[in-house]
């Protein structure tokens, strides 16, 4: 069945990378998304991948998709304290709707 | 840029009473999905509806219902409501055809339930 894993927690300094991971079970997803929710708010779409390529790079932002483990990662470069949020990743269903992991808890220390 | 609209932003209801919940999906999307997200739990899935057909049906209890009308807009109607129907309801519409099939979320409608 489609089944998405993350880590719950991630704490960093301000300026580090940070590296969120995540599994999936679906090998049939095309599409693997990373979504940012902050308090109170809702999902916003912070990049995405096709499941044919194995990195994608959009400013601080580098996906990473390893097909063969069903792995993927976001990695954010010079952390900033705006970074602070839940991070979702997803994996899209043949029928179009997302199944997203438990979200990553980012936090981002001065 | 147009964005996903949601009505409305709270409600606050009792028990068993019933409520309704809108969402306007961005100019040209086809398709629209519900999600339900409750404290400190991922997105949900629900239902979702393509050229106003039903096209997917997730975890939505019997006490919910949804359509999508000609105008694309979209309603989630939820009777009887429950204690544990408390939560964030996100409605997203996305282009079927993009390929990539972004889904765009509203701000979210949060229901509490006294």
């Amino acid at each position: 069945g489609e089944d998405v894993e993350q880590s719950l927690f991630l704490s960093v300094r301000e300026g580090d990378s940070s590296v969120i991971n995540c599994t999936y079970t679906d090998s049939s997803s095309t599409y693997l998304y990373w979504y940012k929710q902050e308090p109170g708010a809702g999902l916003q779409l912070l990049t995405y991948i096709f499941s044919n390529m194995d990195m994608k790079q959009d400013q601080r932002l580098t996906v990473l998709l390893n097909k063969k483990d069903k792995h993927l990662s976001l990695r954010i470069a010079d952390t900033q304290t705006g970074d602070s949020a839940i991070y979702f990743c997803a994996e899209r269903s043949n029928t179009g709707k997302l199944i997203f992991g438990q979200g990553t808890t980012l936090q981002v220390k001065p | 840029a147009a964005g996903v609209i949601q009505s409305p932003r709270h409600l606050i209801k009792e028990k068993r009473e019933t409520a309704t919940l809108k969402c306007y999906p961005i100019p040209r999307h086809d398709t629209v999905y519900w999600y339900q997200q409750g404290p400190g739990q991922d997105p949900q899935f629900l239902i979702s509806f393509y050229e106003k057909m039903q096209s997917d049906k997730g975890s939505i209890p019997d006490r919910f219902s949804a359509q999508q009308f000609s105008d694309y807009h979209s309603e989630l109607n939820m009777s009887s409501l429950e204690l544990g129907d408390s939560a964030l309801y996100f409605c997203a519409s996305s282009f079927w055809e993009s390929g990539a099939n972004v889904l765009t979320f509203g701000a979210g409608s949060r229901l509490t339930v006294l």
